[in-house]
């Protein structure tokens, strides 16, 4: 079946505006997460979703980053009023089990704000 | 702070000899994963340990699992140039809640 998508690819966006990255996880899947990883970095966690509890938000930066996961399938990635530190590959992966099985990753988004 | 810190940062071997990278976490884990990442876009899987397991293979890999001194190896033998990538160790933490990722090994493989 289909993997994870994630659009844009790419997003170059000016300093100040708001930007939304999409991600389709794999359908039946019950954990999604967002990650972010600078040039040559680690991946930093960003939010967890599993099911219908309520989302881990405890790697969000900032309160200009905030994510939704409607209906349990497709999530969005909210950055309000960019900054250029916010430049980076943002990682989408979905799991069918939180720890118990593989995630399964997007291409990513490379966003640029320039 | 990261779950998991990878050892050495980078790696730099001939094709042809073996590599081995190391992982070490600081909680109680129910599995530990390694995922393998190009070209700075999606991760791919490898493999997965459980807790209870102490050793496991896949093709040319190998992962090793020391619970008493939280930490994990893995083993790439007879390396070749394809197998250049960054190299990255994920655990759950316990309790099957979210999976977080150590910093990376980056292995360069010389023709």
């Amino acid at each position: 079946g289909a993997g994870v998508s994630q659009s844009p690819s790419n997003k170059v966006t000016e300093k100040g505006k708001d930007v939304e990255l999409r991600c389709d996880p794999i359908s039946g899947h019950t954990a999604l997460y967002w990650y972010r990883q600078s040039l040559g970095q680690g991946l930093e966690f960003l939010i967890y979703f599993q099911g219908n509890s309520a989302p881990d938000k405890s790697g969000l930066p900032s309160d200009r980053f905030s994510a939704e996961r409607t209906g349990g399938s497709v999530s969005t990635l909210t950055i309000q009023r960019t900054q250029q530190e916010d430049s980076a590959v943002y990682l989408c992966a979905s799991s069918y089990h939180p720890g118990r099985y593989e995630q399964y990753f997007g291409p990513g988004t490379r966003l640029t704000v320039t | 702070s990261q779950q998991g810190e990878e050892d050495p940062q980078a790696l730099s071997i001939q094709e042809g000899e073996n590599a081995t990278m190391n992982c070490s976490y600081k909680t109680s884990i129910n599995n530990l994963q390694w995922y393998r990442q190009n070209s700075g876009r999606g991760l791919v899987h490898l493999i997965l340990i459980r807790s209870n397991e102490r050793e496991k293979h896949s093709g040319r890999l190998r992962v090793t699992l020391d619970t008493s001194k939280k930490s994990s190896s893995l083993l790439i033998t007879a390396s070749r140039a394809a197998d250049t990538a960054s190299y990255f160790c994920a655990t759950d933490a316990g309790g099957y809640q979210k999976v977080t990722f150590g910093t990376g090994t980056k292995l360069q493989v010389i023709p």
